[in-house]
């Protein structure tokens, strides 16, 4: 069945540092790909989504492009801070229905000041 | 704040018993989705009512059941609770659409259950 992998965590990074977040999936169709991200006690929030090759989704200053000779959907920032600090998931779902969205096991990220 | 709201935020009780979740979804939204968040398993998706039906059904157990009342919202019911049950639910609400949503799902602050 589909399936969402991402990189393990947690990830612990200064301010302004570099962000990448890895985050392959394996679709026996052709998924939407969406960024989750869930702050300390807090649901889960849609970060960003991409619908199909090529298209980048971009909030907030993160970035993740749809790459489907790679299957892959990485997470990126260019300088973080200490509010960035949060749970991030990966997932899939059809791509005429986002009812059944499948979540990847998460990354923590901490930024330290 | 999302719009979505679940009761209780924290349940303790012990093993065999039975409790409700409580969600009512964004004012307008008539899907409602249940999710289950626990460390070994990570997030995983239960079950979808559509404007009181059901839609979807994931990794729900039997002993779990769930329904959605004509004001849309919902509750789910876990009995016979075993120590493994331990976990987040999360419920989640979306405008909805009967040939599947094209919508973001809306996430409450979800229910931390405590089995003993």
């Amino acid at each position: 069945g589909d399936s969402v992998t991402q990189m393990e965590g947690p990830v612990t990074l200064s301010e302004e540092a570099f962000l990448t977040i890895n985050c392959t999936y394996t679709a026996t169709g052709y998924p939407s790909l969406f960024w989750y991200v869930q702050y300390p006690g807090e649901g889960l929030q849609l970060l960003l989504k991409a619908t199909k090759a090529d298209d980048k989704g971009s909030n907030k200053g993160f970035e993740a492009t749809y790459r489907k000779e790679t299957t892959s959907f990485h997470l990126e920032k260019g300088s973080v801070q200490v509010s960035d600090s949060a749970v991030y998931f990966c997932a899939l779902s059809e791509r005429t229905s986002y009812d059944k969205v499948i979540f990847g096991p998460g990354t923590s990220l901490s930024v330290i000041p | 704040d999302s719009g979505v709201t679940q009761t209780p935020k924290h349940l303790i009780t012990a093993t065999g018993q039975r409790v409700t979740l409580r969600c009512s979804p964004r004012s307008g939204d008539l899907s409602v989705y249940w999710y289950q968040q626990s460390l070994d398993q990570g997030l995983q998706f239960l079950i979808q009512y559509y404007n009181g039906e059901e839609r979807a059904k994931g990794n729900i157990l039997e002993r779990f059941s769930a329904q959605q009342f004509p004001d849309l919202h919902s509750e789910l019911n876990l009995s016979s609770l075993e120590l493994g049950d331990s976990a987040l639910y999360f419920c989640a609400s979306s405008v909805g659409s009967a040939s599947g949503s094209r919508n973001e799902q809306f996430f409450g602050p979800g229910t931390r259950l405590t089995v003993l």
